[in-house]
């Protein structure tokens, strides 16, 4: 099976930067993705880690290492509208599922 | 493009009754997926359909049915609802340049008396 460790909780400056990370434990996978769900909607897609490295998106960006089973979603330029809750997400080896860990929630205080 | 839609909003059932959780896309998308997402435990897959005519159990299949119906369309059914069963639901596609990208619907909240 596979599993996500992540932070139940963060709380951050406006204008600040935060990091949010995630360990996970699996036997394949194929890549990492990170989703955004503001209170009483639904998840939005953020980013997506296939290779190793770092991938920008504007304020955001998300950084994978197979080798130590790590990743973080980077969030720049803090924003009130930030504060949401955050999920790391993988990609099965060998189906279409994704399994995703049990967010971190994100408060941005002024 | 309404992109995921889910029908319906919000739901009340006694425990024992029964209830489908309708779902479609209009973004031509092969693959499908319900989620339920219940306090502190993120979303747990229930099912899911990789394309037309496929279905597979997730995580938490128990207690739950599923229908492709067509491309667009993916339904959920609840047999015979149980308490342990409210929870929000969560359709969603996969699509994105990559295919990497998964779609919601704007959910459906459950509450089983």
């Amino acid at each position: 099976g596979q599993s996500l460790e992540q932070p139940s909780e963060v709380t951050a400056v406006e204008g600040a930067i935060v990091q949010i990370n995630c360990t996970y434990q699996t036997s394949g996978f194929y890549g990492l993705s990170w989703y955004q769900q503001h209170d009483g909607g639904a998840p939005t897609f953020l980013s997506y880690n296939g290779l190793d490295g770092l991938e920008e998106t504007g304020r955001f960006s998300s950084f994978l290492s197979r080798s130590d089973s790590y990743g973080y979603l980077l969030l720049q330029e803090l924003q009130m509208k930030d504060s949401a809750s955050y999920f790391c997400a993988l990609s099965g080896a060998g189906s279409y599922q994704l399994t995703f860990g049990k967010g971190t929630k994100l408060s941005v205080i002024p | 493009n309404a992109g995921v839609t889910q029908t319906p909003k919000f739901q009340v059932l006694k425990t024992g009754q029964s209830m489908t959780l309708q779902c479609a896309q209009d973004m031509n998308h092969n693959s499908m997926y319900w989620y339920r997402q219940d306090p502190g435990m993120g979303l747990r897959l229930i099912y899911y359909s990789a394309s037309e005519g496929t279905t597979d159990k997730g995580e938490v299949p128990n207690g739950y049915n599923v229908s492709r119906l067509n491309k667009r369309e993916f339904s959920l059914r609840l047999e015979s609802a149980a308490p342990s069963q409210t929870s929000v639901y969560f359709c969603a596609s996969l699509g994105g340049p990559g295919g990497e990208t998964q779609y919601f619907g704007p959910g459906t909240r459950l509450l089983v008396l």
